[in-house]
Order: C-alpha cells, then structure tokens, then sequence
C-alpha cells in the first residue's frame, strides 16, 4: 500500500519568515494530493491540492510543488503570520473513491 | 450548511470500560469516514460508510470496535472494552458523492479519547 512520509515535524519560524514542508509518497500510482491544515480544538481542513498532471498550484500565500519523478510534494507558505500556526498534514491518493494515506504531520509555529 | 458534527469533544475512561463515540455527518453527504490519530502520528483510515453499509472496514484495528450507521443518517464508533492503546483522538469525515476524496473531505473537530 501507500507510504506517505512527511517533514519536518515541528518547524519554528518568525513572523514573515518562509516555511517549507516536504512530504514523499511510495505508490507511483496516485495521483491527488491535499493539503490540510488542522488548528487548535479544530478538524483538519483542506487548504489546497495539486493533481499529477500539474507541477505547482498556487494560492495566495500558500504554495504546493508536486515532482512525480521523484515522489515528492512540497508545501511553501510565504510571509508566515502567526494565524499560520497549525499542525499542517499531507496526503496521497489514487483520486476517484480511494481513501488518501496520510502523512504525520508538521507542527508549525510562528513567533511575532 | 451545518459542517461535521462529533461528540463528545473530550472522554477519559478507565481501561475495560466502553466508550461510543458519535459523529452527525453534513445533511446529504452520503460517505461517512472513521479515521484516528494516535499523537504524533498519521491520520489514519478506519473504515468508510455508503449511506448505511460498510464500503470498506480495513482499517479496523481489531473487534473490539464497532461501528454502526443505522438510517444512512449519523454513525456511532463503540469500542468495548477499552485498551491503553486506544487512545488518540477519532476523527469523522463526510463527502457528498463517492469518488469525493478527489476533492477533499469535509472534517469533524474530533473526539479525544484517553484510556487510563
């Protein structure tokens, strides 16, 4: 089955900094990838997804890069702010009604 | 629109005891999904309700859980009895049309549920 691996898993940055987080996958057939962001006392929430056929998605601040070659998607937030802070999680699917494979999770913090 | 609704938000319980979680999907959505994380790690895949049968119990650690979803309406997660390894917060999900986790899931807060 699918193996999602992702890091870090606490990143600490200061305010307006750049944060990265970088997730691999093992199934060369998936294809979806989402990005969630669970915050306090809260569910995870989808912020954004990039499919295969596409390199890099864009929104607002918010990033994902996707290099199917070498298995790995990334996650960039630009001018973190401290309403950023989460614990950020990815995932993997074949799309269509198969059940995406989670990474671990990245908590991260960013200091005013 | 009402989002994914889980109670209780918190249950600490004695190691033997029972514990039924419940979750109240978004009206309509038709996938219902069980998923937990034990801290630290994964979200991971329990099991994966079409309106009121089990499209998929793979991820079930084991027959001490139950989950039922009577009517198609909300679902009930009973572990019974509890074990020390059980804890970690449960967390529901909903989707509208099967093929939704192209999009994305709509998720509930979650239940944390510690067993001591």
């Amino acid at each position: 089955g699918e193996n999602v691996e992702q890091h870090p898993s606490t990143l600490s940055v200061q305010e307006g900094d750049s944060a990265v987080i970088k997730c691999t996958y093992s199934d060369s057939a998936s294809n979806y990838f989402p990005w969630y962001k669970q915050e306090l006392g809260k569910g995870p929430q989808l912020i954004i997804d990039i499919r295969s056929n596409v390199g890099e998605k864009k929104d607002q601040r918010i990033a994902v890069t996707l290099n199917k070659t070498a298995k790995h998607f990334s996650l960039h937030i630009t001018e973190t702010q401290p309403e950023d802070s989460a614990v950020y999680f990815c995932a993997a699917s074949k799309g269509g009604s198969y059940i995406p494979t989670f990474g671990r999770g990245t908590s991260l913090i960013v200091h005013p | 629109e009402a989002g994914v609704t889980q109670f209780p938000s918190h249950s600490v319980i004695e190691k033997g005891q029972t514990v039924t979680l419940r979750c109240d999907p978004i009206s309509g959505h038709d996938n219902l999904y069980w998923y937990r994380r034990v801290m630290g790690k994964e979200i991971k895949f329990l099991l994966h309700f079409v309106k009121e049968s089990k499209q998929d119990e793979s991820g079930m650690p084991n027959n001490r859980f139950l989950a039922e979803r009577t009517g198609g309406t909300y679902s009930t997660l009973k572990v019974q009895p509890a074990e020390l390894e059980d804890s970690g917060v449960y967390f529901c999900a909903s989707s509208q049309t099967p093929g939704q986790a192209n999009y994305g899931y709509t998720f509930g807060s979650g239940t944390r549920l510690t067993v001591v």
